[in-house]
């Protein structure tokens, strides 16, 4: 089975500029998630999607990101307008519907670089 | 404030030998536990979860314990190779929080031949 792909691997773009980020968890998988890494610090959550509603938004850092799950399938993660301090890199995460408590798979990231 | 603490500096040992990572946290109560590797450029990758209601999980070579009084898990690689060489990162989960997971910074590991 084919596992989380994110798209692009990395993206490169200006103080000011919008980014979109774009995540394909692995089908079937009910349970999508948010994460990003900043440079020296941990990985920290953003959000988790139920299908295609949000079930916990507590980890957007601010009103200039926006995050959809049209359909319950992919997912985008829309940085707007990006500033230095979001550069990093940005994972997303699948699960099943099983339950709280379970694995969850990541995708490789996506490098993002604000300048 | 809430925190996981894990071995800050790189953890580096000989072939054969057991690697043992420390993952300690303060202010919670975590439902479960898990561990991951990352390597380079890559997302991290699940190895093991356990329950706050268990003490020891193993698979293959690796065993991870969880002391709810101490606040702490411990990650076991035994007969360590080259190829565990990676970094190590820990990841609580919390009840009624749903499924997101709070990390620490990670270990790395290097295993030497």
């Amino acid at each position: 089975e084919a596992g989380v792909t994110q798209f692009p691997s990395h993206s490169v773009i200006e103080k000011g500029q919008t980014v979109t980020l774009r995540c394909d968890p692995i089908s079937g998988h009910d349970n999508l998630y948010w994460y990003r890494r900043v440079m020296g610090k941990e990985i920290k959550f953003l959000l988790h999607f139920v299908k295609e509603s949000k079930q916990d938004e507590s980890g957007m850092p601010n009103n200039r990101f926006l995050a959809e799950r049209t359909g319950g399938t992919y997912s985008t993660l829309k940085v707007q307008p990006a500033e230095l301090e979001d550069s990093g890199v940005y994972f997303c995460a699948s699960s099943p519907d099983r339950g709280v408590g379970h694995e969850q798979y990541f995708g490789p990231g996506t490098r993002l670089t604000v300048t | 404030s809430q925190k996981i603490e894990q071995n800050s500096e790189a953890l580096n040992i000989q072939e054969g030998k057991t690697a043992t990572l420390t993952c300690n946290y303060t202010n919670y109560s975590p439902a479960y536990l898990q561990w991951y590797r990352q390597d380079p450029g890559r997302g991290p990758v699940f190895l093991l979860l356990i329950r706050e209601n268990e003490k020891e999980k193993r698979k293959e070579r690796l065993k991870v314990t969880f002391d709810t009084t101490l606040k702490q898990s411990l990650f076991h690689i035994t007969a360590s190779q080259p190829a565990d060489s990676a970094t190590y990162l820990c990841a609580l989960g919390i009840y009624n929080q749903g499924g997101k997971l709070i990390f620490g910074q990670g270990t790395e590991l290097s295993v030497k031949p």
